[in-house]
């Protein structure tokens, strides 16, 4: 069965870190790959998605993440996190049946 | 342009009881699906429904079941409640699947508790 792994379930860091939040998924064939974010008290929002091409993506709020096929990874980064970005981040693959397939998510903490 | 919207924004119930959770998609979207996210396990999918029909479910049991009205609002029913259903119910819609390669909008939720 598809599945995506999320390496962490909770992160914190400083604010101006550097941030990588791990995802792998399991399907083989081509997919399709998102990440979202759910904000303190907010819906569940769209991060940024790879379809095809470049395989580094660029986001919102300066997110951005690199699909590596060889690795079945999609890891998402951000150069210096801020307090805001406080966050849950969930990664999600697409499957054959174009239904989407979750991570467990990971809760992010940034310290002020 | 507005949301996808979930009502009621809480469900209190008793163990055994029906509960009836509400959604409507954003407009022009097609396909919506259901979810249920309790407490430190990710989103689970429950339901996909796209043109009234139901495409898709999860690996819950029969008593979680649903349907999409011809205006692509959806209802999703949980029969005889158990303890463990307490969870946030989340309701998310997009454009008829493939063509949006799975982009979907979600709503704020409808928090089931179960005492």
């Amino acid at each position: 069965a598809q599945s995506v792994s999320q390496h962490n379930h909770h992160v914190i860091l400083s604010e101006a870190a550097s941030l990588e939040l791990g995802c792998n998924y399991s399907y083989g064939g081509t997919v399709n790959l998102f990440w979202y974010v759910q904000y303190p008290g907010q819906h569940l929002q769209l991060l940024l998605k790879y379809f095809s091409g470049d395989p580094l993506v660029k986001g919102i709020k300066g997110f951005e993440a690199e699909f590596i096929k060889s690795k079945f990874s999609f890891n998402l980064r951000k150069p210096s996190v801020q307090w805001s970005d406080t966050a849950e981040y969930f990664c999600a693959a697409e499957d054959s049946n174009y239904q989407l397939i979750w991570g467990a998510g990971t809760k992010l903490i940034i310290k002020p | 342009e507005a949301g996808v919207t979930q009502s009621p924004t809480h469900l209190i119930k008793t163990r055994g009881q029906q509960a009836t959770l509400r959604c409507s998609p954003i407009s022009g979207h097609t396909s919506v699906y259901w979810y249920q996210q309790a407490l430190g396990l990710g989103l689970q999918f429950l339901l996909w429904y796209d043109e009234g029909e139901e495409r898709n479910r999860g690996n819950f049991p029969p008593r979680f079941s649903g349907r999409q009205f011809p205006n692509y609002s959806s209802e999703l029913n949980v029969n005889a409640l158990e303890l463990e259903d307490s969870a946030l119910y989340l309701c998310a819609s997009s454009f008829s699947s493939g063509l949006a390669g799975g982009e979907q909008y979600f709503g704020p939720g409808t928090r089931l508790t179960v005492t």
